[in-house]
């Protein structure tokens, strides 16, 4: 199984800071990693698929990149609505395990 | 577009439950889902995924053997049947549709979730 490794697990930062989130993958996973963020209580949302391609709707400030094994998720202007926590997920291999998640706080 | 998932409670130890997904506003047929779940206050584990066609299957390892994930393309609606369920299993089962054929794919539609409860 492939493991999914974020970094950090927790971060302050203040609005319009720019801020990024590492996750790393076990073995080469080509570009088949995703980023979702999560508020309380609510589902998760796809923010970028494919390591680098924005889901329609989302803020051009965020901002994936990354390769086979090293992945980054960059928000460029903290928004007061990005306080929220951040999980990558692979989709290369079955299970299509997620990261233990970023909570990013103020 | 959007997922409605049911069929969540409070179950005894080994007891089963069949949680249910219905599609509406556009045709589930033509994307994998997966079932992903998120135990109290903790993060979120992918637990099964089916192609389009239903011809693949999907599990984590720690539901192998007890879940079986199923769909029926005419009523658009993903099943999860679960099975010797354990405290473990408790969680809030989030039903989500993959953005392509296979799981190979982000889910871009989540629905809100089924709060299942294994306690005795």
């Amino acid at each position: 199984d492939i493991q999914m490794t974020q970094s950090p697990s927790s971060l302050s930062a203040s609005v319009g800071d720019r801020v990024t989130i590492t996750c790393r993958a076990s073995q080469r996973i080509s570009t088949y990693l995703n980023w979702y963020q999560q508020k309380p209580g609510k589902a998760p949302q796809l923010l970028i698929y494919d390591e680098s391609n924005l889901q329609f709707g989302v803020p051009s400030r965020f901002s994936g990149s990354g390769s086979e094994t090293d992945f980054t998720l960059t928000i460029s202007g903290l928004q007061p609505e990005d306080f929220a926590t951040y999980y990558c997920q692979q989709s290369f291999s079955s299970p299509y395990n997620f990261g233990q998640g970023t909570k990013l706080e103020i | 577009v959007q997922l409605v998932e049911s069929g969540g409670g409070l179950i005894q130890p080994g007891g089963s439950l069949r949680l249910s997904c219905a599609a509406s506003g556009v045709s589930s047929s033509n994307y994998a889902m997966s079932w992903v779940r998120q135990a109290p206050g903790k993060g979120l584990e992918w637990v099964s995924g089916i192609s389009w066609s239903s011809g693949t299957t999907y599990y984590a390892d720690s539901v192998k053997g007890r879940f079986i994930i199923s769909r029926d393309n005419s009523k658009n609606t993903l099943y999860l049947q679960m099975k010797s369920l354990r405290a473990e299993d408790t969680a809030i089962y989030f039903c989500a549709k993959h953005n392509a054929v296979g799981p190979r794919a982000g889910m871009d539609v989540w629905g809100q979730g089924t709060t299942v409860t294994v306690s005795s």
